[in-house]
């Protein structure tokens, strides 16, 4: 079945650094991605709307120069966090639609995200 | 826009047990999801379900949209059942984008 793969499923970063997370979507083609993040006991929160080839779409307190979404295929997208806080700690989870109208939502492995 | 509650909060059960889960939403909707996230945090899709009641195995939904709620059950619970559930209708005005409830905690005691 159709599957979405995320990278890296950890990391750990210095503040101020910056560390990007890959979301691929492996046997079909998403035109749209979501980026989800989540806080420990706590439910997903949309960040952004990834479109191919065009801008995200972001949620309204989502900051887009700390967090860079780039859309550049069909299959990938990713999400950089720029000049991390330890308050950017969080995980981050993308997600990705089947290419046919009404098919499943696919969810990545998620990636947790550590700023030291 | 929407707003989504799920019920219990937190929810533990010894093993074979059978539960119920339900989710209450503001608004009326053309669909419904319920996922199951695992303690390792992936999220595995359970029931696309708008409306009316579907079976997978021990797990089943209910969704009764003109009611504005949402039931999953689990029969013969196992331990591997264990983790959150969350039910995701999609935002007013987008079929694509989910607003997730704030889920169940579902722990299984051996």
């Amino acid at each position: 079945g159709a599957v979405v793969s995320q990278h890296p499923s950890r990391v750990i970063c210095k503040s101020g650094t910056s560390v990007k997370i890959e979301c691929r979507s492996l046997d079909f083609q998403a035109t749209t991605m979501f980026w989800y993040r989540q806080f420990p006991k706590q439910s997903l929160m949309l960040m952004a709307t990834s479109n191919e080839g065009s801008k995200a779409t972001y949620e309204q307190g989502v900051e887009k120069d700390k967090f860079l979404i780039n859309h550049a295929s069909l299959t990938l997208s990713t999400l950089t966090v720029t000049s991390a806080h330890p308050e950017d700690s969080s995980f981050y989870i993308c997600s990705a639609r089947g290419g046919q109208p009404g098919n499943t939502i696919y969810f990545g492995e998620g990636s947790w995200l550590t700023v030291v | 826009g929407i707003q989504v509650e799920q019920s219990p909060p937190d929810l533990i059960l010894q093993e074979g047990a059978n539960s119920t889960l339900r989710c209450n939403f503001s608004d009326s909707v053309n669909n419904l999801q319920w996922f199951h996230q695992n303690p390792w945090g992936q999220l595995i899709n359970l029931f696309y379900i708008p409306s009316g009641t579907n079976q997978n195995g021990r797990l089943s939904a209910t969704t009764v949209a003109t009611e504005r709620y949402s039931l999953l059950y689990i029969s013969s619970s196992q331990t591997t059942d264990s983790g959150v559930y969350f039910c995701a209708p999609p935002r007013a005005g987008s079929a694509r984008q989910l607003t997730f409830g704030s889920g169940t905690q579902l722990t299984v005691l051996p």
